[in-house]
């Protein structure tokens, strides 16, 4: 069974540019998350899908991040313009349903350094 | 609002030796606790997952428990090796919603 995919796994852009990340969540899965992981912090939900529907975006900074998953399947988070403390790895996760595990899978992250 | 906790950040053991990480929940509407392991530079990887209904869950030298009335889950890691060296984060599904919440994680180091 293949992985949560994720890409780029390393970007590094100057302020105020943009950026975006792209996340293939296993086959099946329809939660997806989005999440900031600053180094040495556990990691920080951004936003949550279910199927192609918005549940939680409460932590997203919606005047520079959005995110959004057509279809259902990929999902897309980007950041116009970026600030310095946007350098984070962003993580991708998608869950099995309740009805099976619940389980929650990650990819490898995309490591964002903002000069 | 669900808080999760891990005590301790950082703990650093000589190889050979059995070691618990704790972590603790205040709300204890959980669906399940899942535990997972991080490498620098990598993403999370899950160790183990352990279901509401269930008090623990055994992977090799790996063993998690959990006690949903007391708001506690142990990572117990038997016979601890060099390799074991990374951070260990806990993680608590709501059992109302869909949230998941993280721990900070702890550090672990093991001397050889």
């Amino acid at each position: 069974e293949a992985g949560v995919a994720q890409s780029p796994r390393y970007k590094i852009i100057e302020k105020r540019q943009s950026v975006a990340f792209w996340c293939n969540p296993i086959s099946g899965h329809a939660t997806l998350y989005w999440y900031q992981q600053i180094l040495g912090q556990g990691p920080k939900l951004l936003i949550q899908f279910q199927n192609n529907g918005v549940v939680d975006d409460s932590q997203l900074p919606k005047d520079r991040f959005s995110a959004e998953r057509l279809k259902g399947v990929d999902s897309t988070l980007k950041i116009q313009p970026a600030k310095l403390e946007d350098s984070a790895v962003y993580l991708c996760a998608s869950r099995s349903s309740r009805e099976i595990t619940g389980e929650l899978f990650f990819g490898e992250g995309s490591r964002l350094t903002v000069l | 609002k669900q808080e999760v906790t891990q005590i301790p950040a950082a703990l650093s053991v000589p190889e050979g030796e059995n070691l618990v990480l704790n972590c603790s929940f205040t709300d204890s509407a959980i669906y399940n606790l899942q535990w997972f392991r991080q490498d620098p530079g990598k993403g999370l990887t899950s160790l183990l997952l352990i279901q509401s209904s269930q008090r623990e869950q055994t992977s090799g030298r790996l063993n998690a428990s959990l006690d949903k009335s007391s708001g506690r889950s142990t990572l117990y890691i038997a016979a601890s090796q060099p390799g074991d060296s990374a951070t260990y984060l806990c993680a608590a599904l709501g059992d109302r919603d869909d949230k998941i919440i993280f721990g900070k994680g702890t550090r672990l180091h093991i001397l050889p």
